[in-house]
């Protein structure tokens, strides 16, 4: 069965300052990959998702992610953070084949300072 | 637009109490899912639905039970509610087609339960 794993509970970055959040997933082939974001009192909402093809994916809100087959990773990055991205982030991934299921990983708070 | 909407936004019960959560959606979406968030732990799946008249478990659906009369909305009911069911319940639905479950899922805001 598939996993996720976001090694980072929290993280605080400045405001302006790059981001990066990891994610790493344990499944016998690609999986699709999702991140999602949640804000405080809020569902979640689709950032980005990786099928097949390009492995640099955008997203929406000025985010990025990367897909690595060799090191199972699809890590999200931004290159400038606002203060309106503090939220908390959930990377999530689905078995192309057998039962359907999203897998989510147990996210990650971001803080922003100013 | 109201999206997906869930309905209460907040609840308290006793052991052994029911209750049914609602949800509803307006996006003519073929798919709805129920999950809860626990802290520590991300979303775990309970029970979904591919279409009107049709529901399927999902990975922790002991507990619950779910129906689906009308497109628009999935009921998540707990029978005799349990400590272990205190947990945020959030709502979600997508589109059919070739990307199923994969699609993106919209989310609703959300239900806190607590179970005394």
């Amino acid at each position: 069965a598939q996993s996720v794993t976001q090694p980072d509970i929290h993280i605080t970055v400045s405001e302006g300052a790059s981001l990066e959040l990891r994610c790493n997933y344990s499944y016998g082939a690609t999986p699709y990959l999702f991140w999602y974001v949640q804000s405080p009192g809020q569902g979640l909402q689709l950032l980005l998702k990786y099928f097949s093809g390009d492995t640099l994916v955008q997203g929406i809100k000025g985010f990025e992610a990367e897909f690595k087959r060799s090191q199972s990773s699809f890590n999200l990055r931004k290159p400038s953070v606002h203060w309106s991205d503090a939220a908390e982030y959930f990377c999530a991934v689905g078995a192309r084949t057998g039962a359907n299921n999203l897998f989510f990983g147990t996210g990650t708070r971001l803080t922003v300072i100013p | 637009n109201a999206g997906v909407t869930q309905t209460p936004k907040f609840r308290v019960l006793k052991t052994g109490q029911s209750m049914t959560l609602l949800c509803a959606q307006d996006m003519n979406h073929e798919y709805m899912y129920w999950y809860r968030q626990d802290p520590g732990m991300g979303l775990r799946l309970i029970h979904y639905s591919v279409g009107e008249g049709t529901t399927a478990k999902g990975e922790v659906p002991d507990g619950y039970n779910v129906s689906r009369l009308k497109k628009q909305n999935f009921l998540l009911g707990l029978e005799s509610a349990a400590p272990s069911q205190t947990s945020v319940y959030f709502c979600a639905s997508s589109s059919g087609g070739a990307g199923g479950m994969y699609n993106e899922q919209f989310f609703g805001p959300g239900t806190r339960l607590t179970v005394l």
